[in-house]
């Protein structure tokens, strides 16, 4: 069955430090690949997404995410993090052509001022 | 443009009771789902629907109930509620192969 792994389930960071979250899928064919964010109390919403060409995709906040085909990865990066970026981070693939959507369970990043 | 509607925010049932948490979409999206989160276990799929009189399980139905009578609304129906079912629901929309767009979410408390 396909599956959306990731790895850090609570992360902690003080500002200023780098950030890279895990994820990986388990899927066979073509896929999109989405990092959503959510915000405590707020719905999610996407911070970049993957569908082809150049493996590093730059999303909103100075978040990046790249692909690596042959690791089933994407792994979602800032160099930098600010207080702010305190929220929970949801990997999630969806079969190319379809409507389905698989999301990993989520990794919940807390930044100390 | 108002995107992706839900509606109540929060709710508190006392099991056995019905009710229907609302959802509408403006973005003419064909595709439309309902997730519920818990802690712990990320967004799981109830239910979803490609078109109108087009609706399909997903991993976690029971217990639910959905129709779609128009591309805009999607409705999700808890027959007899119950304390399992005390979640975060979120309803989602898109178009094929586009990211999903979701609503602020509905707050459930079943006691």
């Amino acid at each position: 069955a396909q599956s959306v792994s990731q790895h850090n389930h609570h992360v902690i960071l003080s500002e200023a430090a780098s950030l890279e979250l895990g994820c990986n899928y388990s899927y066979g064919g073509t896929v999109n690949l989405f990092w959503y964010v959510q915000y405590p109390g707020q719905h999610l919403q996407l911070l970049l997404k993957y569908f082809s060409g150049d493996p590093l995709v730059k999303g909103i906040k100075g978040f990046e995410a790249e692909f690596i085909k042959s690791k089933f990865s994407f792994n979602l990066r800032k160099p930098s993090v600010q207080w702010s970026d305190t929220a929970e981070y949801f990997c999630a693939v969806n079969e190319l052509g379809t409507y389905k959507y698989i999301f990993g369970t989520g990794t919940r990043l807390k930044v100390l001022a | 443009n108002a995107g992706v509607t839900q509606t109540p925010k929060f709710q508190v049932l006392k099991t056995g009771q019905s009710m229907t948490l609302q959802c509408a979409q403006d973005m003419n999206h064909e595709y439309m789902s309902w997730y519920r989160q818990d802690p712990g276990m990320g967004l799981r799929l109830i239910h979803y629907s490609v078109g109108a009189g087009i609706t399909d399980q997903g991993e976690v139905p029971n217990g639910y109930n959905v129709s779609r009578s128009t591309t805009e609304d999607f409705p999700l129906r808890l027959l007899s509620a119950a304390p399992s079912q005390t979640s975060v629901y979120f309803c989602a929309s898109s178009l094929q192969n586009s990211p999903l767009h979701f609503g602020n979410g509905t707050r459930l408390t079943v006691t």
